[in-house]
């Protein structure tokens, strides 16, 4: 099974900076990446993917990047409805095991 | 407007069964992967099931697999879940989402609300 791990835990960023969220693989899943947002009491809402494109809908300040085991979710400047909990999934791994989350990032105002 | 709705949520014995229904809109049901995912309270994502579009590949989280039964009525645009053997650590907001078109290996979107399954005696 491939291991998705996230870091930061938690991330502290004021409102107007920049957030970078950091989302490796245990091996390889090419491109094939996906970025989640969730609010509290809300279900998840698709941000990324193919590891960098965005979703319908989705502004301009959100942008993903990366391949292979290493990928990056950037927020160029944060608004207060950017603070939530991010998750990365990989949807690669045939047959078992095809999509793992990672643990999440909580995103939080500083 | 793509729209999925959850239902059939309660709280359950340990060692009985639970079905989940997910009735959806908005979009041609009977082209799409569905999934189901759950999220334990306070917790973090983790996948369950995935049904290709004509319900003949099914694939399952090793935590659940032997236990829960995954299915679809396109004629209905439904997705199911049959949960047997329930346990503690089954409990968990169960979310449907819709996958690729055609395709298994896709991302989730969207998502519906969620519906609740409690297992406690």
């Amino acid at each position: 099974e491939i291991v998705m791990t996230q870091s930061p835990a938690t991330l502290s960023v004021s409102p107007g900076e920049r957030a970078t969220l950091s989302c490796r693989a245990s091996q390889s899943v090419s491109s094939s990446l996906a970025w989640y947002q969730q609010k509290p009491g809300q279900a998840p809402r698709l941000l990324i993917y193919g590891a960098s494109t965005r979703a319908t809908g989705i502004p301009a300040r959100f942008s993903g990047s990366g391949s292979g085991t290493e990928f990056t979710l950037t927020i160029s400047s944060l608004q207060s409805e950017d603070f939530a909990i991010y998750y990365c999934q990989q949807y690669n791994n045939w047959p078992r095991g095809m999509y793992t989350f990672g643990q999440g990032t909580k995103l939080e105002i500083k | 407007q793509v729209h999925l709705v959850e239902s059939g949520g309660g709280v359950v014995q340990p060692g009985r069964s639970l079905k989940l229904s997910c009735a959806a809109s908005g979009f041609t049901f009977s082209s799409h992967t569905m999934h189901w995912v759950r999220q334990a309270p306070g917790k973090g994502l983790e996948w369950v099931a995935v049904i290709s579009y004509d319900g003949s590949n099914k694939y399952y989280a090793d935590s659940v697999k032997g236990r829960f039964t995954i299915s679809r009525d396109n004629s209905k645009n439904t997705l199911y879940v049959q949960m047997n053997s329930l346990r503690g650590e089954d409990t968990a907001l169960y979310y449907c989402a819709r996958g690729g078109e055609w395709n298994l290996l896709n991302w989730f979107d969207p998502w519906g609300q969620g519906t609740l399954v409690t297992v406690s005696s």
